[in-house]
């Protein structure tokens, strides 16, 4: 069991917008700014899309967004495209003791 | 170019041990912890620990406390990552992934490296 939730799975259609919560305690995400997001495509490398909750590394679509409301992070993708269908964690950082938790991933199927 | 190269794919019996290294590349390795993340098949990313390059501090999560070491070599720039008594369930995908500047997420990661326990 992870320690952060996620849907298990999303649809979408292209160019819609859809939202993949994460939601932890006050412990991991409610506690520090310190959420990131990645996008695993099937058989490939896991790949950083946000960090610190709302910033995107150089070369990441603005299509992709983050945000936290007290205990949930939320990976907004806007415009979705076919390549964007992948699986999508969520990272938070839980204190100096468990350090990373993950969520179980959220399975993005654009249809 | 930034680079992690990880060994490669291992079969170990139950019991077993089992040691992957992460060789990087491009970048100064003393400057970034590197962390382990595990995948097994068809599940979720799981975090394992992390060390840093230059004190060889470690930090483990509590679920491989007393199974796992992670070491480095900071004269060949790799990272290791020993598993000992080893389970079916310890069959996964084993990644390494650098820290990223400010050390709050993970920006480059390794191609993975795929270990199967199996009697």
């Amino acid at each position: 069991q992870s320690a952060l939730t996620q849907p298990a799975s999303l649809s979408g259609s292209p160019g819609q917008s859809i939202t993949i919560s994460c939601t932890g305690s006050s412990r991991d995400v409610g506690n520090y700014n310190l959420v990131s997001w990645y996008q695993q495509h099937p058989g490939k490398v896991p790949r950083l899309i946000i960090y610190e909750g709302s910033k995107r590394p150089s070369g990441v679509s603005d299509r992709f967004s983050g945000s936290k409301s007290g205990n949930t992070a939320s990976l907004t993708i806007s415009g979705l495209q076919v390549e964007d269908e992948a699986d999508y964690y969520c990272c938070a950082y839980a204190g100096s003791r468990k350090f990373w938790v993950f969520g179980g991933g959220t399975k993005l199927t654009v249809l | 170019q930034v680079h992690l190269v990880q060994s490669g794919a291992e079969v170990k019996k139950p019991g077993a041990s089992v040691k992957v290294s992460c060789t990087a590349s491009g970048y100064t390795f003393s400057g970034y912890s590197m962390n382990w993340v595990r995948q097994a098949p068809g599940q979720g990313l799981e975090w394992m620990g992390r060390i840093n390059p230059i004190s060889g501090g470690t930090n483990y999560a509590q679920k491989f406390q007393g199974r796992v070491t992670m070491t480095r070599d900071t004269s060949t720039s790799t990272a290791y990552m020993e598993l000992t008594n080893l389970r079916s369930d310890d069959t996964a995908v084993y990644y390494c992934a650098r820290d990223c500047d400010g050390g709050d997420c993970m920006d480059v990661w390794g191609k993975g490296t795929t270990v199967t326990v199996s009697s």
